[in-house]
């Protein structure tokens, strides 16, 4: 089953706004982070934050974390009609030995001109 | 940077028949390499772990006799789809963890995926 859970699943907003999207997990992880994909190619790996982390910025993208409440969210400022994409969470999991990642389910946006 | 390629990047065929998925690392090392699948505005969903030198682990659910990974050398493993068919459809990724790294991956190196269509 899938590790993550995004809302909102999709969102639509105006160039110049804001977007926010959000992802929430259910064990424990060592750290998470954000992928971007355009529509039918590969995943670009956006920010990682670590577990003891709280915060991260690259850019005009701010990652929050709260570990307590097992979510995360993505913030992008300004945004543009280039980030016009689905985004979505990976979280690390355990299972026999090897570390992977469990994708959320994902956020398509759509930012018009 | 880690870069991995996948080959082909994308094919069609006719059901019934088998199609083969490349991934590699072009300049790192990998033990382990992992299978991804998207259908349609759709999640990720991770198929299996690829192992080098041994079985590949396969997620619940997945079908190991229709999927057939082989990890053979540090740099390559393939995905085998055989016997496909329509529903079969769907974008294969792949990614790479660095040998030698342990505990948690900071990161792991996505292909640009292959898009697989069974007519």
């Amino acid at each position: 089953s899938q590790q993550g859970e995004e809302d909102p699943q999709a969102l639509s907003i105006q160039e110049g706004e804001n977007a926010t999207m959000n992802c929430s997990y259910k064990t424990s992880i060592n750290n998470l982070q954000w992928y971007r994909q355009n529509s039918g190619r590969g995943l670009v790996h956006l920010i990682l934050i670590r577990s003891n982390e709280r915060e991260k910025h690259s850019g005009r993208l701010r990652v929050t974390l709260d570990t307590s409440k097992k979510s995360s969210s993505l913030l992008i400022t300004a945004s543009r009609a280039a980030d016009t994409a689905s985004y979505f969470c990976a979280t690390d999991a355990i299972s026999s030995g090897t570390y992977k990642y469990i994708f959320g389910t994902g956020t398509r946006l759509k930012v018009l001109a | 940077g880690a870069v991995v390629s996948q080959h082909p990047s994308w094919v069609i065929c006719k059901s019934g028949t088998s199609v083969k998925i490349e991934c590699r690392s072009l300049d790192f090392q990998a033990t382990t390499m992992f299978w991804y699948r998207q259908f349609p505005k759709q999640s990720l969903m991770l198929m299996a772990t690829s192992n080098e030198g041994s079985k590949a682990t396969y997620e619940q659910g997945v079908e190991k006799d229709k999927f057939l990974i082989n990890h053979a050398s540090l740099t390559l493993s393939t995905l085998t789809v055989t016997s496909a068919h329509p529903e079969d459809s769907s974008f294969y990724i792949c990614s790479a963890r660095e040998t030698g790294t342990s505990g948690p991956p900071d990161t792991q190196y996505f292909g640009p995926g292959t898009r697989l269509t069974v007519l």
